[in-house]
């Protein structure tokens, strides 16, 4: 099975800045991972799709990038809305897995 | 309105069965895998089963395999999970997630509010 590993598992960061989360495959998966948020008590979101497209309705300050092994997710400018929990998940082969997550919270 | 809402989850002793479903509407359901995804209590998303368009192909983690079956009716748009000998570490909130038009590739656009399954004596 691959493994996702996502860095780092918590984020203290304030409204505005720039956060870099980090997510690691175990093996090659080309671009087929995929990032979603989630906020407590509720069903995860779609962000991005294929490492770096952004999902139709998902503010642009929400970007990925990456292939191979090492994908990012950034937030551009950190908004009150995005303090949430952040999951990687590949989608190259079954079993799919998530990562572990990132909770944003506020500093 | 694009949707899918979930049903079925409850308390059930270990050893026990539940049948959880899935109701989709506003999409063409028949055009897109469908998946279910759990999540236990504080801890992060689990990937559980996928079901192929026409139900014809299925996998499963391994965690799950040979105790869970996944199978979805296409003239009622509605998506099934059978849990059999339920153990406590299968207590989690169940999401139904759409895939893509593809097996592979494509993230989870849409996803139910969840049903929670405690397995508990």
């Amino acid at each position: 099975d691959i493994q996702l590993t996502q860095s780092p598992s918590f984020l203290s960061a304030s409204v505005g800045d720039r956060v870099t989360i980090t997510c690691r495959a175990s093996q090659g998966i080309s671009s087929h991972l995929a990032w979603y948020q989630q906020k407590p008590g509720k069903a995860p979101n779609l962000l991005i799709y294929g490492a770096s497209a952004l999902q139709s309705g998902v503010p642009s300050r929400f970007s990925g990038s990456g292939s191979g092994t090492e994908f990012t997710l950034t937030i551009s400018s950190l908004q009150p809305e995005d303090f949430a929990s952040y999951y990687c998940q590949h989608l190259n082969s079954y079993p799919l897995t998530f990562g572990g997550g990132t909770k944003v919270e506020i500093k | 309105q694009v949707q899918l809402v979930e049903s079925g989850g409850g308390v059930v002793q270990p050893g026990g069965s539940l049948r959880l479903s899935c109701a989709a509407s506003g999409f063409s359901f028949s055009s897109y895998v469908m998946h279910w995804v759990r999540q236990a209590p504080g801890q992060g998303l689990k990937w559980v089963a996928v079901v192929w368009y026409d139900g014809s192909n299925n996998y499963y983690a391994g965690s799950v395999k040979d105790r869970f079956t996944i199978s979805r009716d296409n003239t009622k748009n509605t998506l099934s999970l059978q849990m059999n000998s339920l153990r406590a570490d299968d207590t989690a909130v169940y999401y139904c997630a759409k895939g893509g038009g593809r097996p592979l590739g494509d993230g989870f656009d849409i996803w139910g509010q969840g049903t929670l399954v405690t397995v508990s004596s």
